[in-house]
Parts: structure tokens; sequence; C-alpha cells
């Protein structure tokens, strides 16, 4: 059964400053990895998606590594703002079956 | 880029009462869509999978007969939660999925958050 972890849960950082999101999975069998952010209330946004054959994919000042045999994921942040304080989800895809992990709650301090 | 939208965004109801949401896809058509339902500070779980013109797959411990999903044409889903008890409150968020060979490409809905006295 794949379970996905998330570390840190919490993460409080001063603006400015560059961070970065773990993520694991324990079954490597997955067609892509997809980072989504979620403000409080409300809907996804789906951030970067890296399918099985890429090793990361950039927007802007995010980057999103891929290490499939090891199970791991990694979203860098670079040069934090406060609006980029929300949590942050890592899911995995295998057939039509996305499993989530339980986010990290990013707080960028002023 | 592909846009699902959900209504309502929000719905207060009585216990014992019924509760419709709508997951559409706007500008594209989705053979599959898919429930999710997401409890304060837990991760979104997967509830079922629709497919148009046939039965949803219901995941393991949800009740089909209480979330009734519909999935009558390529850009609409509904699911209704039957008889609501407060225990059913919570956000729920559809997804649609592009056909084609953009495997991987979910589109996911704002959310509807539902609470139930």
């Amino acid at each position: 059964k794949q379970e996905v972890t998330q570390i840190p849960a919490a993460l409080s950082v001063p603006e400015g400053e560059n961070l970065v999101l773990n993520c694991s999975f324990t079954d490597s069998a997955i067609y892509n990895l997809q980072w989504f952010r979620q403000d409080p209330g409300k809907g996804l946004t789906s951030l970067l998606l890296i399918q099985s054959s890429q090793r990361e994919q950039t927007s802007g000042r995010l980057n999103a590594s891929l290490d499939k045999s090891s199970g791991r994921s990694t979203l860098y942040i670079a040069a934090s703002q406060p609006g980029d304080s929300a949590t942050y989800l890592c899911a995995v895809r295998r057939d039509d079956k996305i499993i989530f992990g339980k986010g990290t709650r990013l707080h960028i301090l002023p | 880029g592909a846009v699902v939208s959900q209504h309502p965004s929000r719905v207060i109801c009585k216990s014992g009462t019924s509760v419709k949401i709508e997951c559409r896809s706007l500008d594209f058509q989705a053979t599959t869509m898919f429930w999710y339902r997401q409890f304060p500070k837990q991760s979104l779980m997967l509830m079922a999978t629709s497919n148009e013109g046939s039965k949803a797959t219901y995941e393991q411990g949800v009740e089909k007969d209480k979330f009734l999903i519909n999935h009558a044409s390529l850009t609409l889903s509904t699911l209704t939660v039957t008889s609501a008890h407060p225990e059913d409150s919570s956000f729920y968020i559809c997804s649609a999925a592009l056909d084609g060979p953009r495997i991987g490409a979910q589109y996911f809905g704002p959310g509807t958050r539902l609470l139930v006295l």
C-alpha cells in the first residue's frame, strides 16, 4: 500500500530564506508526482508535476526534484515571500489513484 | 488551462437532509472524475472514481448508498450526501482527468465546504 510522508509537518522561516520541503513515498512504481499548494479553506493549486521519467521541474522560484528509486521528492522554494505561506501537499499517482501526503504548513515571517 | 468548477462552494444543512455537490469541467471533456474528502488538518482522501456512463468505483470504507455519485455527461459529475450527519461535515474536492495521452493531468476544483448541523 502506497504511503506518502511529508516532513516537516510545519515550518516557519523568515522572509527571504530559501527552504526545502520533503516528501517520501513507499512504492516507487508511480506515474508521476505532483506538488500542490492549498490555502486555508481553499482548493488545490497545482505547482509542479514531475513525470516518472523526469528528475526535476522548475517554475519561477520553485524547483521540484524526483528520485523515484529512493522514493523521495523535494520542493525547493527560493527567496521565500509572505505570500508563499500555505500548506504544500505532495501527491503520487499510479493508475487512476492519487495518494496525498498530509502536507507541510509553511509560514513565512515578514 | 483546464478549469474545474464546483457548486456550491459552501453549504450548511440540517442533519438528515441530503446535499448535492456539482463538479464541472468547463473547457474540456473528462471521462473520469474523482471525489476527495478532507477533514481538518488531514490529507485528502479519495472517496470514489466516477466514470461517465457507468457506476462509480468507491474506495474501501466509503458507503456507496450514502455518497451517491452520478457522472451523467463528460463535463458533469455530482456527489449527493444522503441523510447527512454532523460527522459528514468536511471539505469535498473533485478533480477531472483530461482525455488523451497526458497521463497525470488531473485538475482540481476549488472544493465545497459542508457543515451539517
